[in-house]
């Protein structure tokens, strides 16, 4: 079955720099979703890829997909205390497949 | 528009109890889907319906069973727990079933249950 990775686990960042957090598929997406989940919360939709190369901005967030429709990246600059959380990519195919997620707190 | 409810909120049994959950969607979804989610871990696929039929099943046991209803909200049942059981069991509607929606599923607060 599809088997969704993600890197890094944890992403301790200080607050203004940016990073990047990775996630790759054994097998060609049809789509991609993104999620984020606050501490003690549930995910909360953040975007959908579906076009091989595609890329989508909201604000400080930007989201890639593969060329091969294998892998995807989301990429947050100036980050800020609101980041924290745990962001989550997920193969959808009528499913989500979700990754491990990436893990995001931030040093003031 | 109300979200996605989910109850109870939080829950306790015993192992080899019973426990039923149940989801209301969004008005309009059509499409529910279960969740499961250890400590830890991204969330992990357990059923999907659509319109009243199964569409979908994740890598469960028999233990794991659900329903939906004509007025689309949906039970999930899980019988003789085990320890492991213990999560935070997620519900997520969605106005399609299809794979392509670019509304993204949208999830309820989950219940947290904690099998002594």
């Amino acid at each position: 079955g599809q088997q969704v990775m993600q890197i890094p686990q944890y992403q301790h960042v200080q607050e203004g720099e940016d990073f990047t957090t990775y996630c790759n598929s054994s097998t060609t997406l049809s789509n991609i979703q993104w999620y984020k989940q606050r501490p003690g919360g549930h995910p909360v939709f953040l975007i959908q890829l579906v076009k091989s190369g595609e890329v989508k901005k909201q604000k400080r967030l930007t989201f890639q997909f593969g060329e091969a429709k294998k892998n995807s990246s989301l990429h947050i600059t100036a980050t800020q205390t609101t980041d924290v959380g745990t962001y989550f990519c997920a193969g959808n195919d009528y499913k989500l497949s979700f990754g491990a997620g990436t893990t995001v707190t931030v040093r003031a | 528009d109300a979200g996605v409810t989910q109850s109870p909120t939080h829950l306790i049994k015993t192992r080899g109890q019973h426990v039923t959950l149940r989801c209301s969607p969004i008005s309009g979804h059509k499409s529910v889907s279960w969740y499961q989610q250890v400590l830890g871990q991204g969330p992990q696929f357990i059923f999907q319906y659509y319109e009243k039929e199964e569409r979908g099943r994740g890598n469960f046991p028999d233990r794991f069973s659900a329903r939906q209803f004509p007025n689309y909200s949906s039970e999930l049942n899980v019988n003789a727990l085990l320890l492991g059981d213990s999560a935070l069991y997620l519900c997520a509607s969605s106005l399609s079933n299809t794979h392509v929606t670019n509304y993204g599923y949208t999830f309820g607060s989950g219940t947290r249950l904690t099998v002594v």
